[in-house]
């Protein structure tokens, strides 16, 4: 069974508007990790927020900010405000058990963000 | 900042070949780990290694294998490679003593087996 799903093969959005990107994700341990990542067209990983399972808030780092609704499984990436660099694939990851368990992540399959000018 | 660095950006190899993808992080990271990605698929784990000289298999760890002689370096090998692992193959490491433990990506190392 799929664990981490993103449902938004490809996505537009004007400039500076804001943009929601969907993941939801499963799992019965009560502990875990949910990351974003960015993947410009060159290619390399970015890693942009993190949220734990027993984080009370979101996280918030910069434009980005991550909508954590533990009971409906899902952490959404909202972006603020967005630029023409925000163009590139973003992806969604979990982490089954704390770090020092393992620290391997699950990705999703990804959204390709498109910025309009 | 941390520096994971693959050694080949890209590479053309032929049906039934070995191929070596090395990768090398100078942080001092614990955890190092082998995913490949391809369209429509996101990114899907290989094999994993929590220290020198261990080894876990991810999801798809046929047809591959893997060699961690020190802490630093990672190596994926396909002894016979098919023409159905032509791919973008990404290296990651982090730090176990981390609560969040992101991963730190190399550039990836693009694979076409012909």
């Amino acid at each position: 069974a799929q664990k981490i799903t993103q449902t938004q093969p490809g996505m537009f959005v004007q400039e500076k508007e804001a943009v929601t990107l969907d993941c939801t994700y499963d799992t019965s341990d009560p502990s875990y990790g949910l990351f974003w990542y960015k993947q410009p067209s060159s290619g390399e990983m970015i890693f942009l927020i993190y949220q734990g399972s027993y984080d009370q808030q979101n996280a918030t780092e910069g434009r980005y900010s991550l909508n954590f609704q533990k009971a409906r499984k899902s952490a959404n990436l909202v972006i603020s405000a967005s630029q023409l660099g925000d163009s590139a694939m973003y992806f969604c990851a979990m982490r089954e058990g704390r770090n020092n368990q393992g620290g391997k992540l699950i990705f999703g399959q990804g959204t390709e963000l498109s910025v309009k000018p | 900042d941390v520096k994971v660095t693959q050694s080949s950006r890209y590479l053309v190899k032929r049906t039934g070949e070995k191929v070596f993808l090395e990768c090398v992080q100078d942080m001092d990271h614990e955890n190092m780990f082998w995913y490949r990605q391809d369209p429509g698929l996101g990114l899907r784990l290989i094999y994993f290694s929590y220290d020198v000289k261990m080894k876990e298999k991810g999801d798809i760890p046929e047809g591959y294998s893997v060699s961690r002689e020190k802490k630093e370096r990672f190596s994926l090998i396909l002894e016979s490679a098919s023409t159905n692992q032509t791919s973008m193959y990404l290296c990651a490491s982090s730090f176990r003593r981390r609560v969040a433990g992101e991963l730190f990506f190399g550039e990836g190392s693009r694979l076409t087996v012909l």
